[in-house]
């Protein structure tokens, strides 16, 4: 079965630490993205990828950082800039362009103790 | 940094009522307008979209009315069940127009359909 993968799906870390987190996806998709969700805040854009070696910033990509060096994977690394990183991660993917559909994975949480 | 905003932030219905929420845009880039349903734990999956050229988008219990010259779309859950209480996520997408190809969403509408 076609789908996004994320891992890990739980993750704890201290402060400090760099921590990152793995997407992968077999949909065959140009586009990648990553969102941060808290709550009452909704999904908030971190980075996005329309292509391989080439990613955009999001509205919060301060304390972030991304690699697109394969089109099947996009990891982020949460680094200890981030100033409150405790957060649900939500990697997408979709065809590209101006196709619609933007599918999600099952999404990360991130605990920073 | 709100481009999408997004009301109520709860909402309780009682089954077999209607559940609407509604969204609000400002920039005219947009041209796709998607909502997102999502469950606790879970990713969003896609319930139903729109393009701007349409006023109107029904499939099944669901429906999208678009109101462009008023930047606002709504969702319209009719006959609503135990089942979709959800939080639910409009968005709109950046595409061709600007060349971003980005989506933005709402704050998102914590749905409880009472039994």
């Amino acid at each position: 079965d076609g789908g996004i993968t994320q891992s890990p799906k739980y993750l704890f870390r201290k402060e400090g630490q760099n921590v990152t987190l793995s997407c992968e996806q077999n949909l065959n998709h140009d586009a990648m993205y990553w969102y941060r969700q808290d709550p009452g805040q909704g999904l908030r854009l971190i980075y996005y990828s329309q292509i391989v070696n080439d990613f955009q910033k999001g509205d919060i990509a301060e304390g972030y950082s991304v690699s697109r060096e394969k089109k099947e994977s996009f990891p982020l690394t949460v680094t200890s800039a981030q100033k409150n990183p405790t957060a649900f991660y939500l990697c997408a993917s979709n065809r590209g362009g101006n196709t619609g559909e933007l599918f999600f994975g099952e999404g990360s949480r991130l605990t920073v103790l | 940094q709100q481009q999408v905003k997004q009301s109520p932030q709860s909402l309780i219905v009682q089954k077999g009522g209607i559940s609407i929420i509604n969204c609000a845009y400002e920039n005219t880039a947009f041209d796709y307008f998607p909502w997102y349903q999502q469950f606790p734990g879970k990713g969003p999956a896609l319930l139903i979209a729109i393009r701007p050229d349409v006023s109107e988008k029904k499939e099944g219990r669901f429906t999208i009315s678009f109101n462009k010259s008023a930047k606002q779309f709504s969702l319209h859950i009719m006959d609503s069940q135990p089942g979709d209480s959800a939080t639910y996520f409009c968005a709109a997408f950046e595409g061709v127009t600007s060349g971003t190809y980005k989506y933005i969403f709402g704050t998102g509408t914590r749905l409880k359909v009472l039994a």
